[in-house]
């Protein structure tokens, strides 16, 4: 399975905007890139997910490197609310399971 | 519309016993797929059903097994349970191969 890199954590202040990077050096041509969050004592959460070009919907946006090796998932505007690990994974459109890695706990301050 | 529901939210077990963990899919949905989720780690594939089949595995041994009802609605079983079993289980529905919505889950302990 294809495998991504993103930092263990992050800091961001609230009501600015955080980008969460994402390193997937060995992604085929048949993976979109894929993101969860995880709030405290919650199930993952879809936030957002590509294959080449940048996305944007009511969540957040999704920016991906031109040789898909890297990509970066941008919170607008954070709020203490966003507080969460966020999952970047790889999916194969023709699998349908789910592999996630540790993801990176974001951490908002007030 | 309905999200995806577990139950029991919580669940103390002894070693060797046995347990089913049960999910109701969201509205519409036909494939379930389930996850383990060990103290501060993501979550781990541990198998799916489609449209009452199985439809792919983790790797997990078989004393973990599951079901899907006509409803869609699932149940995961685990027997001859061991301490590392203790773990928060996740459910997902989704329609065919589409994102997945997640339950809130199920903690189990394994004393």
């Amino acid at each position: 399975d294809a495998k991504t890199t993103q930092p263990n954590s992050m800091e961001s202040n609230e009501e600015e905007p955080v980008h969460l990077p994402c390193n997937h050096s060995t992604i085929s041509g048949t993976d979109y890139i894929h993101w969860y969050r995880q709030l405290p004592s919650q199930g993952p959460e879809y936030v957002i997910h590509g294959l080449t070009s940048n996305v944007n919907n009511r969540m957040a946006s999704l920016a991906i490197a031109e040789d898909r090796k890297s990509s970066t998932l941008i919170l607008h505007r954070a709020t203490l609310r966003d507080a969460a690990v966020y999952y970047c994974i790889l999916r194969d459109h023709r699998d349908d399971k789910i592999i996630f890695g540790k993801g990176t706990r974001l951490h908002i301050l007030p | 519309e309905t999200g995806v529901t577990q139950s029991p939210t919580h669940l103390i077990k002894t070693r060797g016993q046995q347990v089913t963990l049960r999910c109701s899919s969201q509205s519409g949905h036909n494939t379930v797929s389930w996850y383990q989720q060990a103290l501060g780690q993501g979550p781990q594939f541990i198998f799916q059903y489609y449209r009452e089949e199985e439809n792919g595995r983790g790797n997990f041994p078989p004393r973990f097994s599951g079901l899907q009802f006509p409803n869609y609605s699932s149940e995961l079983n685990v027997n001859a349970l061991e301490l590392d079993d203790s773990a928060l289980y996740l459910c997902a529905s989704s329609l065919e191969d589409n994102e997945q919505f997640f339950g809130p889950g199920t903690r189990l302990t394994v004393l």
